[in-house]
């Protein structure tokens, strides 16, 4: 199975502070049609997990557009250009080209 | 507006069955497939696996091959997933959650969960 790695497992910031979670994949995304299923996720306290950003840089309708996702391959990064309280809770990297899809650990992103 | 309804929390015994439901509404419910994943509390998430809500055609993750079993009631836009013999490992919070679909490949992303089913497996 895929194992993705996420760092730093926990994240204190301020209001306003940009941050970033980078997501570590232990073998190549790149599917064979050309694309890369590589998704972030927030899991608010309490709630259900919901869908940030799909496809390494594509942001979900509604989602505020201070999230952004890059990367490549095998090495992706979430960044949030400046953090409000909202934002607080964990996220995750999730993969879909391989079977069985995979989850990271989560990043706890929490306030300073 | 869509949405996933599922069922409510359950308290089972080891070597006990449980049935766990999530509704469908606010889309054509055979046009998106629905997935599983499993949260132990306090812990990450895992995928269970998924149907194919046109043919009913289930897949399952290898972990969840066996006492697993994902089901449709698809006129009433509602799929289950049934575990038997339940383990003291099963304790965990369930969700539904939706994706596209092509075939037999599911799609690569989840837009809509549920809001999740605790199961709390003790004797």
């Amino acid at each position: 199975d895929v194992v993705l790695t996420q760092t730093p497992p926990t994240l204190s910031a301020t209001i306003g502070q940009s941050v970033s979670i980078s997501c570590r994949s232990s073998q190549s995304l790149l599917d064979s049609d050309g694309d890369t299923y590589l998704n972030w996720l927030l899991q608010r306290p309490g709630q259900s997990p919901q869908l940030l950003i799909y496809s390494v840089s594509n942001l979900e309708s509604g989602v505020p557009n201070r999230f952004s996702g890059s990367g490549s391959e095998t090495d992706f990064t979430l960044k949030i250009s400046g953090v409000e309280a909202e934002d607080l809770g964990v996220y995750y990297c999730m993969q879909a080209t391989h079977a069985p899809y995979t989850f990271g650990a989560g990043t706890k992103l929490e306030l300073k | 507006q869509i949405q996933l309804v599922q069922s409510g929390p359950e308290l089972k015994k080891p070597g006990e069955s449980v049935k766990i439901s999530c509704k469908a509404s606010g889309y054509t419910f055979t046009d998106y497939a629905m997935h599983w994943v499993k949260q132990v509390p306090g812990k990450g998430l895992k995928w269970m696996g998924w149907i194919n809500t046109y043919t009913g055609k289930p897949t399952y993750a290898d972990d969840f091959k066996g006492r697993f079993v994902f089901s449709l009631e698809a006129s009433a836009s509602t799929a289950n997933l049934q575990i038997s013999n339940l383990k003291n490992e099963d304790t965990a919070n369930v969700f539904c959650a939706r994706s596209d679909y092509s075939g037999d490949v599911a799609g690569y992303y989840f837009d809509y969960w549920g809001q999740g089913v605790m199961v709390t497996v003790s004797s």
